[in-house]
């Protein structure tokens, strides 16, 4: 069955402190996998996209990773900012045999100053 | 903005009541998107339209009933609702049709939609 586990469901940190989110998948065949960012009130924002052979993205401070071998993505985002409250959803896409997305749940991160 | 702008932002409505929310999009796509978004659970795909054609329909109960004029708007026509369907409704758009991989969906600020 195709799916996107996220973890942790909610954080808390402190700001300046850096984190790490993490999203486990099991989609097959693999074709792409991004990390979006939804503030409240607002519609998601895509962050990163990942490709099978690429195994790290960077966008100012978020940085996202790629096993395709274990099939594990990370998303850290360094020296938090308040405005990094918000939920992070990881979404994954098949290749072929029947095009699909596939969204986790997400992990609602809050950022205290 | 992402370019995508949806109407109204918030809606209260009876089980009886008939409402429809809008969504349009600033960015020449030809693809429109549908999506539920219920609390603690993942974004459920409802409908997408690609050249104004519905491509996808994923089950989804009578109840809601899209329409696509054009490649820049999309409804989504609401009657005899259920508390259970009181979520964010979010609306997409993307350049090419789902069959691309590397296809980035923009999505709109949503409409929270309460049915008493």
């Amino acid at each position: 069955k195709n799916q996107v586990e996220q973890s942790p469901q909610s954080l808390i940190i402190l700001e300046g402190k850096n984190c790490t989110l993490q999203c486990n998948y099991t989609v097959s065949p693999f074709s792409n996998l991004r990390w979006y960012k939804q503030d409240t009130g607002r519609g998601p924002v895509s962050l990163t996209i990942m490709t099978f052979s690429e195994n790290t993205k960077s966008n100012g401070r978020y940085t996202a990773t790629l096993d395709a071998d274990t099939k594990q993505s990370s998303l850290h985002i360094t020296a938090s900012q308040l405005s990094d409250s918000a939920s992070y959803i990881c979404v994954v896409s098949r290749g072929t045999g029947g095009f699909k997305t596939i969204f986790g749940a997400g992990t609602r991160l809050f950022v205290k100053a | 903005e992402t370019g995508v702008t949806q109407t109204p932002r918030h809606l209260v409505m009876g089980m009886t009541n008939k409402k429809s929310l809008k969504c349009e999009q600033h960015l020449g796509h030809n693809a429109m998107y549908w999506y539920k978004q219920s609390a603690k659970k993942p974004l459920e795909l409802m409908f997408v339209y690609n050249f104004k054609e519905q491509t996808e329909n994923n089950s989804v109960p009578s109840r809601f009933s899209p329409e696509c004029p054009n490649s820049s708007h999309l409804f989504l026509h609401l009657h005899t609702l259920q508390p259970e369907d009181s979520a964010l409704y979010l609306c997409a758009s993307s350049q090419e049709p789902r069959g691309s991989s590397y296809n980035e969906q923009f999505f709109g600020p949503g409409t929270r939609l309460t049915v008493l």
